[in-house]
């Protein structure tokens, strides 16, 4: 089934680790996004993607990194974790930026950092 | 700064009619989102709007005042189902999505 899969699932991670969150696609999308959601908040873009090759700062990015080697893959990493880090991570992809192009999003991954 | 709001929850009966607002102010705008997340899952898409003017889904419809930053998802004939977070977002000048917190829908019998 095409669609977007994200690992771990969820991860209990003590502070200062370093811990990268995947993020894999199978629909050719050429855009790519990772948020993170709250409660009580809305989603909060953290980096994006438009193309292979190619990645941009979203709201709160400090903290993260991502890369965009190929279509398919777009790994988040926290380089040293924090407690404020502790959140569900979404990852989504959609065929292009701009136009109707809904995003598509992944099942998620809920990481809680000690 | 830019900013989505929605009541943050509503509640409605099996079989009814329910309308979600969301405003919104925005640095420009291209576009208007709405998405389904229950619980524990991830959101997925219900409808876009670009134009003013209603769309029309089946059993949702959305509408869209681009002079007002106004928008409403309305929900016929409620199923148990529909229980669940309705999420506004906008598509601003960047082309970047800014996200509403979403209004948790009770549906009761």
């Amino acid at each position: 089934i095409a669609g977007i899969t994200q690992a771990p699932t969820s991860q209990i991670l003590a502070a200062g680790r370093r811990m990268t969150l995947r993020c894999t696609q199978d629909m050719r999308h050429n855009a790519m996004y990772w948020y993170r959601q709250d409660l009580g908040l809305g989603l909060r873009l953290i980096h994006y993607s438009n193309t292979a090759g190619t990645t941009g700062k979203g709201e709160v990015p400090d903290g993260y990194s991502v890369s965009r080697a190929n279509t398919d893959d777009f790994p988040l990493t926290l380089a040293s974790a924090v407690p404020s880090q502790t959140s569900v991570y979404f990852c989504a992809s959609s065929e292009e930026t701009g136009g109707n192009q809904p995003q598509h999003f992944g099942d998620g991954t809920r990481l809680s950092i000690l | 700064g830019q900013n989505i709001d929605q009541p943050t929850e509503m509640t409605a009966t099996e079989g009814a009619i329910v309308q979600i607002n969301c405003t919104y102010q925005t640095s420009g705008f291209n576009g208007l989102f709405w998405y389904q997340q229950h619980a524990g899952e991830a959101p997925t898409f219900l409808s876009y709007n670009v134009l003013d003017g209603l769309e029309e889904k089946g059993r949702f419809s959305s509408f869209l005042s681009r002079s007002k930053g106004y928008s409403y998802l309305l929900l016929k004939e409620l199923q148990m189902k529909d229980s669940a977070s309705y999420l506004c977002a906008v598509r601003d000048s960047n082309y970047q999505l800014i996200w509403g917190a979403g209004t948790k829908l009770i549906i009761k019998p």
